[in-house]
């Protein structure tokens, strides 16, 4: 139980282009999703915070006009990453919290982002 | 301020013998504590949650928890090449809400 899935796993873009990243939760509902950004040989970085029927919650620093995001249902969350520059190419990992645990969060398998 | 903080490491330790991943976090009011394996390449995985102080123990791995001292452990037992990895310890900080704080994890090498 608890899988989440992203698509794409990999994706390469124009520099200008936007990107959809998707995030689903296989078998359970997720109330709540997680958006985060890893750069090589870095930490986890939580960008925001997204809650169905909501609007997200951006981290301080994170740009909520380039990085949107859309929770539309109790399983899908997507991000989309607008004008994208080099400088965003990153490891993109969604989580979802299970509504049977007040804080596990389960990670998709990650979108590697490269712009060029 | 840091709110979680790791040794980053690298830890080496042979095939066999007992990890020790530690981690210490700034918020004495936190209440879930996570411990997160992630390949290179890869996202985090789950390994285990720890709520309370003690120990709880789930296969070769035990989390120690010490509330009062603001601690938070993964001992791996019987270390496996396969063991190596980036350690993850995640605590849920109040002021973040629902969202996890992660450390910036510990480099474990097993060598066989």
């Amino acid at each position: 139980g608890a899988v989440v899935s992203q698509h794409p796993s990999w994706v390469i873009c124009k520099s200008g282009t936007s990107v959809k990243i998707e995030c689903r939760s296989l078998d359970f509902q997720a109330t709540t999703m997680f958006w985060y950004r890893q750069f090589p040989k870095q930490s986890l970085m939580l960008m925001a915070t997204s809650n169905e029927g909501s609007k997200a919650t951006y981290e301080q620093g994170v740009e909520k006009d380039k990085f949107l995001i859309n929770h539309a249902s109790l399983t899908l969350s997507t991000l989309t990453v607008t004008s994208a520059h080099p400088e965003d190419s990153s490891f993109y990992i969604c989580s979802a919290r299970s509504g049977t645990s007040m804080y596990e969060q389960y990670f998709g398998p990650g979108t590697r982002l490269t712009v060029t | 301020q840091k709110e979680v903080e790791q040794n980053s490491g690298p830890l080496s330790v042979p095939e066999g013998a007992i990890a020790s991943l530690n981690c210490t976090y700034s918020d004495r009011g936190s209440q879930s504590f996570f411990w997160y394996r992630q390949y290179s390449g890869k996202s985090p995985e789950l390994i285990m949650s720890i709520y309370s102080n003690g120990d709880k123990e789930d296969g070769r791995f035990t989390a120690q928890l010490n509330k009062a001292s603001q601690y938070v452990s993964l001992l791996i037992r019987d270390s496996q090449p396969s063991d190596s990895a980036t350690y993850l310890c995640a605590v849920n900080i109040r002021q973040a809400g629902t969202a996890l704080i992660f450390g910036k994890g510990t480099t474990l090498s097993v060598s066989s």
